[in-house]
């Protein structure tokens, strides 16, 4: 099964400074209609998660743009460019490629303010 | 309005059965699929599967498969996450969820306790 793997796990960061969080996948992600299907979601402490960007690049409605995806093949980041205090929280990477079996998270990894 | 709203806290016992509901509201409800999703206190987010209020197709993740049952009542707009025997381990906030639609909308999510 595809299994995907985030880093690191904890990311302590300065307010207004950049964030960044990699995930890679054990198998490619690239659909045989050759679009990837990678998303990230942030969980704020208290709330639901929602996501922030998908197929690797494209922010949801809403999300600032300081969030910003990149990535192909079987290596992804999520990036912050300036993080604010709103960012604290738990950020997932999720593949809808390959099924079964299904949508998989990786492990999340979470942002703290230092 | 794009709204699910989930059922409340619920506190059971090991071996009991419990339904959760999550209720759509301010869109066509047979147009999209709806996921669950769990998380354990202190762990990560799991999709445990997904139904197609349409016509009640169903995907299950292979970890979920034969311990929880989706199903839906489409005429009242309602997606059920079911157990016959609960354990300890089931433990956890579940989420429903709209995830194939731009933007997504999730549930407030349910916390099932269970505890003898």
């Amino acid at each position: 099964d595809v299994v995907l793997t985030q880093s690191p796990l904890s990311l302590p960061v300065t307010l207004g400074q950049p964030a960044s969080i990699s995930c890679r996948s054990s198998q490619s992600l690239v659909y045989s209609d050759g679009t990837t299907y990678l998303n990230w979601f942030q969980h704020r402490p208290g709330q639901s998660p929602r996501r922030l960007i998908y197929k690797v690049s494209n922010r949801d409605s809403g999300v600032p743009d300081r969030f910003s995806g990149s990535g192909s093949g079987t290596d992804f980041t999520l990036k912050i460019s300036r993080v604010e205090a709103e960012d604290v929280g738990i950020y997932y990477c999720m593949q809808g490629t390959h099924w079964p079996p299904g949508y998989t998270f990786g492990q999340g990894t979470k942002l703290e303010i230092k | 309005e794009v709204q699910l709203v989930q059922s409340g806290a619920e506190v059971k016992k090991p071996g009991e059965s419990l339904r959760l509901f999550c209720k759509g509201s301010g869109f066509t409800f047979t147009n999209y699929w709806i996921s669950w999703v769990r998380q354990v206190p202190g762990k990560g987010l799991e999709w445990m599967g997904r139904i197609d209020p349409s016509d009640s197709e169903t995907n299950y993740s292979p970890s979920f498969q034969g311990h929880v049952t989706i199903s839906v009542d489409k005429s009242i707009k309602t997606a059920y996450l079911q157990w016959n025997s609960l354990k300890a381990s089931d433990t956890a906030i579940y989420y429903c969820a709209r995830l194939e639609t731009y933007p997504d909308y999730w549930g407030q999510g349910t916390l099932v306790t269970v505890s003898s």
